[in-house]
C-alpha cells in the first residue's frame, strides 16, 4: 500500500538552530501538506503546496518557515530558526484533489527544540 | 470562535457499549466532513468521509446536519482496539483540513 514517508522521526535540535523536514509523498499525488501537532493538542494547518507554489497557508507559516519540493519526489519543511515553541509533531500529508478527500498523513517527525 | 468543537474527553466504556460523539463546526462554507482516528502519537487516520444522507461503514455511522452544522459518530459494539482519539475535520472548496481537538475513547474489558 502506497504510504507518505517522513525523515527523521525525531529531531532533537538547539534554539535558534535551522532544520529541515523531510518527507516523501505518494507518488501520483498532487498536493501536499505540512501540520503540527503541539503535545495534547490539536492537529493545525501550516501550508498546502501545488505546482510547485504555496497554495494556502495559515498565521503560523510565517517568514520562519519555508517548503520546497526540490525534486520529484521529495517534500520538505524548513524552519530557519527554531524557537522552544516550535517542538511539535510535524505531520506532512498528500492527496490526489484539492478537498482533501483521502488526504494521507506520514507517520511523522517529532521536533524538540533545547 | 472555535471552528471545530468536539465533545470534552474522555468516554470510558466497556467491551460492546454503544458510543456517539459530537462536533460542530463554525464555518457555513465547509463542504467536506470527515472523522479521523488518531493512535497515541501516531498520525491522523482517515476513518471515514461524512456525507449529508449519512453513512456507515461496518461499526461506525455517521450523520451531518448541515444546517445545525453539527456531526456525528456512532460506534456500536465498541472493541479494545477502537481505543483511540476520534477527530472530526472539516473543509471548505480547496482548503486544507480543519480539525477538531478530538474525543479520546478508551474501551475496556
Amino acid at each position: 500500500e502506497p504510504e507518505v514517508t517522513q525523515t527523521p522521526s525525531h529531531q532533537v535540535t538547539q534554539m535558534g538552530q535551522e532544520v529541515i523536514l523531510r518527507c516523501v509523498p505518494i507518488s501520483n499525488h498532487l498536493y501536499f501538506y505540512w501540520y503540527r501537532q503541539i503535545l495534547g493538542q490539536k492537529v493545525e494547518f501550516l501550508v498546502s503546496f501545488y505546482n510547485n507554489e504555496i497554495s494556502e497557508k495559515s498565521e503560523i507559516f510565517d517568514d520562519q518557515f519555508s517548503v520546497e519540493r526540490p525534486d520529484g519526489s521529495n517534500f520538505t519543511l524548513k524552519i530557519r530558526s527554531t524557537k522552544l515553541e516550535d517542538s511539535a509533531m510535524y505531520f506532512c500529508a498528500s492527496s490526489t484533489n484539492t478537498d482533501s478527500t483521502e488526504a494521507f498523513f506520514g507517520q511523522g517527525t517529532r521536533l524538540t527544540v533545547v | 470562535r472555535k471552528e471545530v468543537e468536539q465533545d470534552p474527553g474522555p468516554f470510558n466504556v466497556p467491551e460492546g457499549a454503544t458510543v456517539a460523539f459530537n462536533c460542530t463546526y463554525s464555518n457555513s462554507a465547509s463542504q467536506s466532513f470527515f472523522w479521523y482516528r488518531q493512535d497515541c502519537r501516531k498520525e491522523p487516520k482517515l476513518l471515514m468521509s461524512v456525507y449529508s444522507s449519512g453513512n456507515e461503514d461496518g461499526r461506525f455511522t455517521a450523520q451531518l446536519n448541515r444546517a445545525s452544522q453539527y456531526i456525528s459518530l456512532l460506534i456500536r459494539d465498541s472493541k479494545l482496539s477502537d481505543s483511540a482519539t476520534y477527530l472530526c475535520v472539516v473543509s471548505s472548496a480547496g482548503t486544507a483540513l480543519i480539525f477538531g481537538k478530538g474525543t479520546t475513547l478508551s474501551v475496556s474489558s
